[in-house]
């Protein structure tokens, strides 16, 4: 079954709208979660890293005040599209990886969510 | 972004036909993880790789990573109309940033 939740599943707004998406790991807690977009036809792209009780890590060219990240506790980051404009449209992923010793657990991923800015 | 080079790009075959897909990196990565996304899903792991030269089944789906560290092929036998979709390579350089780098992704479609 799933591990991650990500809700909503889609979204449609009007342009200077903010979103806010959560982030679920359902039966594990995840100190570190991870934000992708992805366009269509082409591959995820990394945006940041979701560091539980810190700030997150931005990949280069990802607007940190565009894309604000919280991850507030043990289960859950929460990424807003402030202001979100047409071109933000996409496909915004989140995943997360079980904490174990072993360093290279994969990562799972939740369903996406679909945003549509008008 | 660093991406994986993965090929081929995109696959059209007959139902009951092996498939067989892979990525290269210029450079070393201590995990490759391959992964399967269905129209308007997230992508669901299928087959996780952690040692050079290991090779991993899981059902129809048979995965190898390279000695070299630096490719990875996935193979699907006896392809089915279920094993439509997009699949991605993914590469873990291990340490503490986690971070995973991927394919550019191979679309499958099956011709009944």
């Amino acid at each position: 079954g799933a591990v991650v939740s990500q809700h909503p599943s889609w979204v449609i707004c009007k342009s200077g709208t903010s979103v806010k998406i959560e982030c679920r790991s359902l039966d594990f807690q995840a100190t570190t979660m991870f934000w992708y977009r992805q366009f269509p036809k082409q591959s995820l792209m990394l945006m940041a890293t979701s560091n539980e009780g810190s700030k997150a890590t931005y990949e280069q060219g990802v607007e940190k005040d565009k894309f604000l990240i919280n991850h507030a506790s043990l289960t859950l980051s929460t990424l807003t599209v402030t202001s979100a404009h047409p071109e933000d449209s996409s496909f915004y992923i989140c995943s997360a990886r079980r904490p174990t010793e072993n360093s290279n657990q994969p990562q799972h991923f939740g369903d996406g969510t679909r945003l549509s800015i008008l | 972004g660093q991406q994986l080079n993965q090929s081929p790009q995109s696959m059209f075959i007959q139902e009951g036909e092996d498939v067989s897909m892979n990525c290269t990196s210029s450079s070393i990565f201590n995990t490759w993880l391959w992964y399967k996304q269905d129209p308007g899903e997230g992508p669901v792991l299928l087959i996780a790789l952690y040692k050079a030269g290991e090779l991993t089944s899981n059902g129809r789906l048979t995965a190898q990573f390279g000695i070299t560290r630096k490719d990875s092929f996935l193979n699907i036998s006896a392809s089915i109309p279920s094993d439509v979709g997009i699949y991605f390579c993914a590469g873990h350089k291990g340490g503490g940033a986690q971070k995973l780098v991927f394919g550019q992704g191979t679309r499958l479609t099956i011709n009944p």
